[in-house]
């Protein structure tokens, strides 16, 4: 069984400020791990995986995220938010299951921007 | 990278006509589709998980003589909504998976479809 858990269904930042959306999450084997972005009425842009290389995961548009075993957790940050970056962040996990991956998604955080 | 497309993105149908969804990915085999339903402001819901040439696996209280589903070739999967109603209206995605090395750590997803029932 998998789950992640998103603490925060809102947040807000100030533009410049640093972003940090938090994920934790559960698994019973070594997960792969994702942050997602999605615009209104659009699909889903990914924006880092994790999948058991360097535990310090760089992505898109300035993002990162760190995976932390002992915690179970693998938070999303960006050092200063830009406007551009209001939108709504899944966090999901898989696993390889029967060749293909099973994703499992939070239920999304999603993140304001104040000019 | 791995490219899905999803046709078309956004359809309004009448109640009780059917309407059909393409998932396509353009530039690898997706030996598994999977199908998302997601209400407003709510995360994504699995819906079905389809193999090529094999029948869809239904996730628990999904209706599946309502959402039929195919998977007849390596690159395309679609989705029927059969005698919709309002209370289908939603957005619909759809993600796509290798079995390929290379491309088996994630799956692609599409744009989604914006679907309105009146």
């Amino acid at each position: 069984a998998q789950s992640v858990t998103q603490l925060g269904s809102h947040v807000s930042v100030s533009e410049g400020a640093l972003v940090l959306l938090r994920c934790n999450y559960s698994s019973s084997v070594p997960p792969y791990l994702f942050w997602y972005v999605q615009y209104p009425n659009q699909g889903l842009q990914l924006l880092l995986k994790y999948t058991s290389a360097a535990t310090l995961v760089k992505g898109i548009n300035g993002f990162e995220a760190e995976f932390k075993k002992s915690e179970t957790s693998f938070h999303l940050t960006k050092p200063s938010a830009h406007m551009s970056d209001a939108a709504e962040y899944f966090c999901a996990v898989s696993r390889l299951s029967g060749g293909y991956q099973k994703v499992t998604f939070g239920t999304g955080t999603k993140l304001q921007v104040i000019p | 990278g791995a490219v899905v497309s999803q046709h078309p993105s956004w359809v309004i149908c009448k109640s009780g006509t059917s309407v059909k969804i393409e998932c396509r990915s353009l530039d690898f085999q997706a030996t598994t589709m999977f199908w998302y339903r997601q209400f407003p402001k709510q995360s994504l819901m699995l819906m079905a998980t389809s193999n090529e040439g094999s029948k869809a696996t239904y996730e628990q209280g999904v209706e599946k003589d309502k959402f039929l589903i195919n998977h007849a070739s390596l690159t395309l999967s679609t989705l029927t909504v059969t005698s919709a109603h309002p209370e289908d209206s939603s957005f619909y995605i759809c993600s796509a998976s290798s079995s390929g090395q290379i491309l088996a750590t994630e799956a692609f997803f599409g744009q989604g479809t914006r679907l309105t029932v009146v």
